[in-house]
């Protein structure tokens, strides 16, 4: 069984200044996808960013980046630059690449606040 | 793109009447998941289809809970009878792969 670990529960973090927030995962899977999704105040779940595990590269999108540790089983989220609205609660997530059976595995979530 | 669109938004109902949830995926995504989110739990899935065909409903919390999916492009959770216990956020999510899942934002059920 996968499990994923967000140990803190919540965070806070300066306007424009960089915060990460961490994540673990415990898997016997080689292939599989991890996700960082974004639930703010309206609760839409919102992706944010894909790793696939096959890849060395840390994957970005804008101001959000991860450090994908593999044989630590690492998997965080860098936020650059923060703004007001990245304010939400944040969820990492596992799924392994084993075909139409494998579910999506969630964090407990962590809570960003954005300071002005 | 419009998304995966959900409704209602927000559902309040009587403890034992009936519910229906619906759920529109993005076109061309032949996977639908039906999840629930409650402060407790976390999010659970419940319910998934690939090419409109159930696969996986272990998630289904009793009898009480059922969904369909009659075409590609319409899904249903249907709660008979509700309970206040099943007072939680439901998110339907598509996907085109089965991997990476988009949600829809949600329908707010509250049973009182």
């Amino acid at each position: 069984a996968q499990t994923v670990t967000q140990s803190q529960p919540e965070m806070s973090v300066q306007e424009a200044e960089t915060v990460t927030l961490s994540c673990t995962y415990d898997t016997s899977e080689s292939n599989y996808y991890l996700f960082w999704y974004k639930q703010p105040p309206s609760r839409q779940m919102i992706l944010v960013i894909r790793q696939e595990a096959y890849k060395q590269q840390n994957a970005t999108e804008n101001r959000f980046s991860v450090n994908f540790q593999k044989a630590a089983k690492s998997f965080s989220l860098k936020i650059s630059d923060s703004q007001l609205g990245d304010t939400a609660m944040y969820f990492c997530a596992f799924i392994p690449l084993t075909g139409a059976n494998s579910k999506l595995t969630f964090g407990k979530g962590i809570t960003l606040s954005v300071r002005p | 793109d419009a998304g995966v669109i959900q409704s209602p938004r927000h559902e309040v109902t009587e403890m034992g009447q009936e519910v229906t949830l619906r759920c529109k995926p993005i076109s061309g995504h032949n996977s639908l998941f039906w999840y629930r989110q409650t402060m407790m739990r976390g999010l659970e899935l419940l319910i998934y289809f690939n090419n409109n065909v159930p696969i996986d409903d272990s998630g289904m919390p009793e009898d009480r809970f059922s969904a369909k999916m009659p075409n590609a492009s319409f899904s249903t959770l249907k709660i008979q009878p509700s309970e206040p216990r099943d007072s939680a956020v439901y998110f339907c999510a598509s996907s085109p792969t089965h991997y990476e899942q988009y949600f829809g934002p949600g329908t707010r059920l509250t049973v009182t």
